[in-house]
């Protein structure tokens, strides 16, 4: 079955580069989460959208900006990289309100290393 | 807002042991919940969950029970295997808001010995 596609799997960036993340969610899931993961912590919610308009907001930083796309892919701009921006970057998608149960598939992550 | 709770690990088992990982949540509705599992270098997986009172949410040997009156999660399995080391991550949604996130615990990290 296809899988929520997350692309790179890698980033090495130096502070204050930008760096762009990719998340292509699963066929037909209209809903897209963003999640930050800091070593050996809990993954911290960052932005979500429904149907390519926000629906929540969580700790994401100004110098970061998400949209999702036409066909329902969504990208994560990164910009003024700071170290403390080193970190797993996960998406997950899901059907959304018409799904009940709101069950999250996530990626497989991207590991942003900020030098 | 929402929040988790879970105990904190790391735990660590012989394999067959009995594993319990305690979870218990604050939530001002009626949250669906959730166990993901993390294996070392991979996303979150969809363990289990439940979405009402009473349901029991049960995979791979992995058991959990939405407890409202001790607002509870607990995730049990009989006998552990090398293979269950991983993160395990309580996890809740708030249904009355539609797609609401995922509001996680801090995670229990799983070692199982042989």
């Amino acid at each position: 079955a296809a899988g929520v596609i997350q692309s790179p799997r890698h980033l090495i960036k130096e502070k204050r580069e930008t760096a762009t993340l990719k998340c292509y969610p699963i066929p037909r899931h209209d809903t897209v989460y963003w999640y930050q993961q800091g070593p050996g912590q809990d993954p911290q919610f960052l932005i979500s959208f429904y149907e390519k308009m926000q629906s929540d907001k969580g700790s994401i930083p100004d110098r970061f900006s998400a949209q999702q796309f036409s066909d329902y892919h969504s990208e994560l701009n990164m910009s003024s990289l700071e170290l403390g921006d080193s970190a797993l970057y996960f998406c997950a998608s899901s059907l959304g309100p018409r799904s009940g149960a709101n069950v999250l598939t996530f990626g497989a992550g991207s590991r942003l290393t900020v030098l | 807002g929402d929040s988790v709770t879970q105990m904190e690990g790391p735990v660590t088992l012989s394999e067959e042991a009995f594993l319990t990982i305690n979870c218990t949540y604050t939530a001002t509705g009626y949250p669906s919940l959730f166990w993901y599992v993390q294996y070392p270098g991979e996303g979150l997986q969809l363990l289990l969950k439940a979405t009402k009172a009473d349901d029991k949410g049960s995979n791979k040997g992995f058991e959990a029970t939405y407890r409202k009156e001790t607002t509870s999660f607990h995730l049990e399995k009989g006998s552990v295997q090398v293979s269950d080391s991983a993160v395990y991550f309580c996890a809740l949604s708030d249904s009355n808001s539609g797609n609401t996130p995922l509001v996680f615990g801090k995670g229990t990290r799983l070692s199982v010995i042989a």
